[in-house]
């Protein structure tokens, strides 16, 4: 079966500061990679998704994520953070069924 | 409408109680899911439903029950729960099941305190 490791459990930034969420996966068939936010007392919502093609994916809201096979990561990034950023990040991966990673706390501090 | 929907949204029961939690899905979807979230641990996989028949059971004990009487439809029924089994209780659907491509999409979840 797949695995996801998120290596950060908490990431505080500044507003407008870059950031990048670390993932990594393992799995011996091929999978498909998803990007997942969730906010206070919400579900998870889908930000970004690698199914196949350009191994860069991006979201609406500045969000974007590169597939990269050989180091087996799926890193989340963004430019320029916003406080309205502030949310739980999950990263998941699906083979046969969907796995996530245990999430990173992205906080963003005016 | 909201894609899926969760029901209660916030529930405290005794451990001798029973209870249920409901979800449904106006997506068309043809597969359900049951999620448990604990703080600091992994989503962690309880059922999954692929056109109405349980596909996984991972591994859950036995006080919880799902039941999916058609494709838009999933229940989990709760019985003498433990304190350790409060959490959210996340449902999801997807166009196919075990084997698909497609993500997953989320309800709000249910808060579960056990008392």
């Amino acid at each position: 079966a797949q695995s996801v490791t998120q290596l950060d459990s908490q990431v505080p930034v500044f507003e407008e500061a870059p950031v990048e969420l670390r993932c990594n996966y393992s799995s011996s068939v091929s999978v498909y990679l998803f990007w997942y936010v969730q906010y206070p007392n919400q579900g998870l919502q889908l930000l970004l998704k690698y199914l196949s093609g350009s191994t860069l994916v991006e979201s609406i809201n500045g969000f974007e994520a590169e597939f990269n096979k050989s180091q087996t990561s799926f890193h989340l990034r963004k430019p320029s953070v916003h406080i309205s950023d502030t949310a739980e990040y999950f990263c998941a991966v699906r083979a046969d069924d969907m796995r996530f990673g245990a999430g990173t706390r992205l906080t963003v501090k005016p | 409408e909201t894609g899926v929907t969760q029901t209660p949204r916030h529930l405290v029961m005794g451990m001798t109680n029973k209870k249920s939690l409901k979800c449904e899905q106006h997506l068309g979807h043809n597969a359900m899911y049951w999620y448990k979230q604990s703080a600091k641990k992994p989503l962690e996989l309880m059922f999954v439903y692929n056109f109405k028949e349980q596909t996984e059971n991972n591994s859950v004990p036995s006080r919880f029950s799902p039941e999916c009487p058609n494709s838009s439809h999933l229940f989990l029924h709760l019985h003498t729960l433990q304190p350790e089994d409060s959490a959210l209780y996340l449902c999801a659907s997807s166009l196919h099941g075990t084997g698909g491509t497609g993500e997953l999409f989320f309800g709000e979840g249910s808060r579960l305190t056990v008392l």
